[in-house]
C-alpha cells in the first residue's frame, strides 16, 4: 500500500491568513501514461461527507473557490488556503488514486487560531 | 445532481452481520467503480474495499483488516451498492460511506454515511 503522512497535524491560522498543508506519499503517484498525479485534496466537516477540493493534485473542482490551491510533484504536495475564512475549519485529507486500493493520509485539522 | 444515500446501518452485537445499501441517483451507476471508505469516531478516512463495473467483471478489493468478513456486491439494475459485513468486531464502529468514482478520482461522489456500532 502507498503511505500518506501529512503535516501538521494540527493547524491553528487567523482568518485571513494563509494556511499550508503538506502531504507526503510512500512512492510517486505520477503516472506515466497521462503524466497526472494520482493526488486529491478532501475537506472533512463533521456531520457531513467529505468534499472533493482538488484532483489531479492541482485542479480545482468545481464551484471550489479559488482561495483553494493545490501544488506539488512526485510525492510531496501541497494545498494552501490563501486566505482562512471561517468556514474552511473542517480536517483535511491527502487521497492517492494511483492505486486502485486508495489511501488517505491522517488528516489535518484546521483551526482558528 | 448526483446522490448517494446510504441505509442499514445500526447496533449490532460482536460476531453478528449487517448488510449496508447505497442507492445512486444522478449518475450512470452501471458505469462507475464503487468504494465504501468508513471512519472509526476521532480517527481519519479509512479505505474498506471497492467492485469495479460489470463490464470489468466487478472485481473486488478490501482493505486488509475486513478481507475474509466484508463482501461488496452491486445490482445494476436497481442503481444499488450493497456492503454485507459479517463477523463484526468492536474496531468496525464507524460511519460508512458509499463513494463513486466519476471521472476524477475514485470517490468524486459521496453519500451521506450510515453508522454502525459494534457493541454488546
Amino acid at each position: 500500500d502507498i503511505v500518506m503522512t501529512q503535516s501538521p497535524d494540527s493547524l491553528p491560522v487567523s482568518l485571513g491568513e494563509r494556511a499550508t498543508i503538506n502531504c507526503t506519499s510512500s512512492q510517486s503517484v505520477l503516472h506515466s501514461s497521462n503524466n497526472k498525479h494520482y493526488l486529491a485534496w478532501y475537506q472533512h466537516k463533521p456531520g457531513q461527507p467529505p468534499r472533493l477540493l482538488i484532483y489531479w493534485a492541482s485542479t480545482r473542482e468545481f464551484g471550489v473557490p479559488d482561495r483553494f490551491r493545490g501544488s506539488g510533484s512526485g510525492t510531496d504536495f501541497t494545498l494552501t488556503i490563501s486566505s482562512l475564512q471561517a468556514e474552511d475549519v473542517a480536517v483535511y485529507y491527502c487521497q492517492q488514486y494511483y492505486r486502485a486500493s486508495i489511501t488517505f493520509g491522517q488528516g489535518t485539522r484546521l483551526e482558528i487560531k | 445532481e448526483v446522490q448517494l444515500v446510504e441505509s442499514g446501518g445500526g447496533l449490532v452485537m460482536p460476531g453478528g452481520s449487517l448488510r449496508l445499501s447505497c442507492v445512486v441517483s444522478g449518475f450512470s451507476f452501471s458505469n462507475a467503480w464503487m468504494n465504501w471508505v468508513r471512519q472509526v469516531p476521532g480517527k481519519g478516512l479509512e479505505w474498506v474495499g471497492r467492485i469495479e463495473t460489470h463490464v470489468e467483471g466487478e472485481t473486488t478489493d478490501y482493505a486488509a483488516p475486513v478481507k475474509g468478513r466484508f463482501l461488496i456486491s452491486r445490482d445494476d439494475s436497481k442503481n444499488t451498492l450493497y456492503l454485507q459485513m459479517n463477523s463484526l468486531q468492536i474496531e468496525d464502529t464507524a460511519v460508512y460511506y458509499c463513494s463513486l468514482g466519476a471521472n476524477k478520482t475514485n470517490t468524486d461522489y459521496w453519500g451521506q454515511g450510515t453508522l454502525v456500532t459494534v457493541s454488546s
